[in-house]
C-alpha cells in the first residue's frame, strides 16, 4: 500500500504558540489530502480537505484562521495550529488519496499534540 | 446528512471464532467502501476495499457489500487476540467525500 508520513509524531507546546504538522505522501502523488482530529475514545473527525494548489475546504465548526492548511505540492500538506490552547490537544491524522471517487485514503501515523 | 452507521460494541469473541462486523450507509450514490483497523493510540490502516456487490476475500478477512440493502460487513475468520482493535467502516459518497463510521470495538479473548 501507499505510504504517508507525518512529522512530528508528538509535540508538546505552551499555550499561545503555533505548531506546524507536515504530511507527506512518500511513494505516490496525492491529489487530495485530508486532516482529521481524534479525541480519546472518540471517532475520527474530518477537519478539512485540501487539493494541491487550491484553498482547503473546512468542515463546519472548524476555524480556518486557527487551523491553517497549505497543500503546496502533490506530496506535501501542512497543518498549522495557531495560538494553540489546551483544548486543541488531540491526535491529528492526515490522509492522502490519489484519485477521486473510488480511490482509497491512506493514513499517516498521526501527530499527538499536547498544549500546556 | 450522509451517514455511515456502526454498532459501537464492544464485540467480544473467543479466539478462533468468526467476528462479524456490520455497517449501514445512507447515501445510495456511494460506490466504494472500505474497512480500516485502528489500534489504540494509532492511526487507521486499510484492511479491505470493496466496490461491487458480493463478497471479497483477503486472507482471514471477507468483506461483503449489498447495495440494495445499503449494507457492508466484515468477517474475520479464526480471530486472534491481535485482531482486537476498533474497526472503521467508510464509504465514498457521490460528492467524493469519505464518510467514516464511529467504529466498532472488537475484543478477541484468548
Amino acid at each position: 500500500g501507499a505510504v504517508v508520513s507525518q512529522h512530528p509524531s508528538r509535540v508538546i507546546c505552551k499555550s499561545g504558540t503555533s505548531v506546524k504538522i507536515e504530511c507527506r505522501s512518500l511513494d505516490f502523488q496525492a491529489t487530495t489530502m485530508f486532516w482529521y482530529r481524534q479525541f480519546p475514545k472518540q471517532s475520527l473527525m474530518l477537519m478539512a480537505t485540501s487539493n494541491e494548489g487550491s484553498k482547503a475546504t473546512y468542515e463546519q465548526g472548524v476555524e480556518k484562521d486557527k487551523f491553517l492548511i497549505n497543500h503546496a505540492s502533490l506530496t506535501l500538506s501542512t497543518l498549522t495550529v495557531t495560538s494553540a490552547h489546551p483544548e486543541d490537544s488531540s491526535f491529528y491524522i492526515c490522509s492522502a488519496r490519489v484519485g477521486r471517487e473510488l480511490e482509497t485514503q491512506y493514513f499517516g501515523p498521526g501527530t499527538r499534540l499536547l498544549v500546556l | 446528512q450522509k451517514e455511515v452507521e456502526q454498532n459501537s460494541g464492544p464485540l467480544s469473541v473467543p479466539e478462533g471464532a468468526i467476528a462479524s462486523l456490520n455497517c449501514t450507509y445512507s447515501d445510495r450514490g456511494s460506490q466504494s467502501f472500505f474497512w480500516y483497523r485502528q489500534y489504540s493510540g494509532k492511526s487507521p490502516e486499510l484492511i479491505m476495499s470493496i466496490y461491487s456487490n458480493g463478497d471479497k476475500e483477503d486472507g482471514r478477512f471477507t468483506a461483503q457489500l449489498n447495495k440494495a440493502s445499503q449494507y457492508v460487513s466484515l468477517l474475520i475468520r479464526d480471530s486472534q487476540p491481535s485482531d482486537s482493535a476498533t474497526y472503521l467502516c467508510a464509504g465514498n459518497t457521490g460528492g467524493f467525500k469519505t464518510i467514516f463510521g464511529a467504529g466498532t470495538r472488537l475484543f478477541v479473548k484468548a
